[in-house]
């Protein structure tokens, strides 16, 4: 069974733009997360999907936002680009019963000039 | 959501076994635990999850006493290729709270 992939792995980006970042869960997973690691702050929690809806939600501005797709693939998008979001960007899939571990991608590593 | 520590870093040499030890005093009566391994650059890699006594699997083992206020990630004769950032995590699978990761402890083997 494929893993999660996330395209694309690399990105540079300058200050103000925005990007939008994809990603495919394996097979029969239907929750989505998002995470953001820096070396200052580690593994941050951005938001979660499942289903086409947001089910949770970390601590993260406005222009951090996300969807999810009928066929579970997600999407993230971040609006007006800092140099602080200068960062490697994970997914993670999991299906949705109890129980069940979540699964990450490979990340894209994204960094703002 | 229940936080956990862990230690920041270990050192062993090759071939030994490593203990890492989590805390967990406030783990919630439908939290698992779960141990990811993480590489530079790369995504989180999943080892071994649990929810009470031992489990074992071909990389690993995990030991939880009764009180599940603690976990200790188990590394049989490890190597060189075994340094990497080990993280625990406490949390509710059934997806009502989202899995948050700690600061990791840092494992280096040395040859």
């Amino acid at each position: 069974k494929a893993g999660v992939t996330q395209t694309p792995r690399y990105l540079i980006k300058t200050r103000g733009q925005q990007v939008t970042l994809s990603c495919s869960p394996i097979s029969g997973h239907r929750s989505v997360s998002w995470y953001q690691q820096t070396p200052g702050q580690g593994l941050q929690f951005l938001f979660e999907y499942f289903s086409e809806t947001q089910r949770n939600k970390g601590n993260f501005p406005g222009r951090f936002s996300g969807r999810q797709f009928s066929n579970s693939r997600s999407e993230m998008n971040v609006s007006t680009l800092e140099l602080g979001d200068s960062a490697l960007y994970l997914c993670a899939s999991r299906p949705a019963s109890a129980g069940e571990t979540q699964y990450f991608g490979p990340g894209t590593r994204l960094l703002v000039l | 959501l229940a936080k956990t520590t862990q230690p920041i870093s270990m050192d062993s040499y090759e071939g030994q076994e490593v203990n890492i030890t989590c805390s967990h005093n406030n783990i919630a009566t439908n939290d698992y635990i779960t141990w990811y391994q993480q590489f530079p650059s790369q995504g989180p890699r999943f080892i071994i999850q649990g929810y009470k006594t031992k489990v074992t699997n071909e990389v690993a083992s995990l030991f939880i006493p009764a009180d599940r206020k603690s976990s200790t990630l188990s590394l049989p004769r490890v190597s060189l290729s075994d340094t990497a950032v080990y993280y625990c995590l406490v949390g509710d699978l059934a997806g009502n709270t989202p899995l948050v990761f700690g600061k990791g402890t840092r494992l280096s083997v040395i040859a």
